[in-house]
């Protein structure tokens, strides 16, 4: 297994547009979280699945942004309509259990022109 | 609400120092304290996760150490060396599933 996987590493668009990010697991990691970076700061919570399930969502998520992890596998990050403020690095984590620690994946960077 | 603080923001040290990141947090009922770290423009690499009945962790010349009833975490760095120049994170993570960062102590180590 060669860790969380995100796709893709960079994208960059107008405002207004939707885009979709992707996250990928380490296979038999039944915990899946998103978070989001921007500069200067450390990350923040958005949302986490345990299996297909999604069990919390930040306030930061707002009705723009919506999340899914079909069938417990890879989740996909949907932002509608966006804003220059949505411009961040977007990132994956999964776990196999509360105390095991997260992985982390390399991230998606988002520039909203 | 939990909230981790990192000091400094950043540091400059000689190649071959010794070095401690601070990391503080503030509710002590924490799963585990994960440090990570960062290069530009990249994503987190895991360096070392001390669970909450542990008391330090160790890899290589990195050494992490926890304590509960102070809301403290060290990061220890020995022999530094130029590609250890990057930001460091801490994390520590409640029973909520959720991990609380601070902003980080970018390193630079001055060849």
């Amino acid at each position: 297994d060669t860790g969380v996987s995100q796709d893709p590493r960079h994208k960059i668009t107008k405002r207004g547009q939707n885009v979709t990010f992707r996250c990928d697991p380490i296979s038999e990691h039944n915990r899946l979280y998103w978070y989001r970076q921007t500069l200067g700061q450390g990350p923040e919570f958005l949302t986490y699945f345990q299996n297909e399930a999604q069990l919390e969502k930040s306030r930061l998520l707002s009705d723009r942004f919506s999340a899914e992890r079909p069938k417990g596998s890879f989740s996909t990050l949907e932002i509608q309509r966006t804003e220059q403020g949505d411009s961040a690095m977007y990132l994956c984590a999964s776990s196999g259990a509360l105390n095991y620690g997260y992985t982390f994946g390399s991230g998606t960077r988002l520039t909203v022109v | 609400k939990q909230e981790v603080t990192q000091i400094p923001a950043a540091l400059s040290v000689p190649e071959g120092e010794n070095l401690v990141l601070n990391c503080s947090f503030t509710d002590s009922a924490i799963y585990n304290l994960q440090w990570f770290r960062q290069d530009p423009g990249k994503g987190l690499t895991s360096l070392l996760l001390i669970q909450s009945s542990q008391r330090e962790q160790t890899s290589g010349r990195l050494n992490a150490s926890l304590d509960k009833s102070s809301g403290r975490s060290t990061l220890y760095i020995a022999a530094s060396q130029p590609g250890d120049s990057a930001t460091y994170l801490c994390a520590a993570s409640g029973g909520n599933e959720k991990l609380t960062f601070g902003t980080g102590t970018r390193l630079t180590i001055i060849p």
